[in-house]
């Protein structure tokens, strides 16, 4: 079975200050891993995905994440937030082979961006 | 804007109503996707439809009965519902052909509130 960890339930950061949201993974099986991002009162929008190939993904808005099997994680990072990133950010994980995209997600990361 | 549409934005109903959500998608994606989003928690998934066939049920109780009429379509019909049911249902399609590393669509979600 896979399970993701998102150990930070809210990060308040100031604008134009970088920013690391951190995800961890379990799974005795290859995985994809993705970034969700949920703006209030919205749906759920793609920010980026780790299929293979290269560790560093880049994403929408300016974010980007970095693949490390080792440690198992997949943390997310912006150099220089905006007031506008303020949302709830949620990692999440699908295992590779699956009939359909069966998506086991993190508890959410609140991102809440000061001036 | 979302390519996935789903009606109503907001519904509130009585414990002995009858209601219906409704979903649809005209990307021709093969799989969509009933999710349950309580606050401040991450999206539950509850049913999978592939090729308009029911494909995972998530043991959700049956006074949650989904529809999948066409390829287009997806419906949630809601009877004899719980105060607890209150939450925000959300919609998702995704295309059937790369499985499970093709990210989810989803739609800005309906506001259940069960009175």
């Amino acid at each position: 079975a896979q399970s993701v960890t998102q150990l930070d339930s809210q990060v308040p950061v100031f604008e134009e200050a970088p920013v690391e949201l951190r995800c961890n993974y379990s799974s005795s099986v290859s995985v994809y891993l993705f970034w969700y991002v949920q703006y209030p009162n919205q749906g759920l929008q793609l920010l980026l995905k780790y299929l293979s190939g290269s560790t560093l993904v880049k994403g929408i808005n300016g974010f980007e994440a970095e693949f490390n099997k080792s440690q198992t994680s997949f943390h997310l990072r912006k150099p220089s937030v905006h007031i506008s990133d303020t949302a709830e950010y949620f990692c999440a994980v699908s295992r590779t082979g699956g009939a359909t995209n069966k998506l086991i997600f993190g508890t959410g990361t609140l991102l809440a961006v000061q001036p | 804007d979302t390519e996935v549409t789903q009606t109503p934005k907001h519904l509130v109903m009585g414990m002995t109503n009858k209601k219906s959500l409704k979903c649809e998608q005209h990307m021709g994606h093969r799989a969509m996707y009933w999710y349950k989003q309580k606050a401040k928690k991450p999206p539950e998934l509850m049913f999978v439809y592939s090729y308009e066939k029911l494909s995972i049920n998530e043991s959700v109780p049956s006074r949650f009965s989904p529809e999948c009429p066409n390829s287009s379509l997806l419906n949630l019909h809601l009877h004899a519902l719980q105060p607890e049911d209150s939450a925000l249902y959300l919609c998702a399609s995704s295309p059937l052909d790369r499985t499970a590393s093709s990210p989810l669509h989803f739609g800005n979600g309906t506001r259940l509130t069960v009175t």
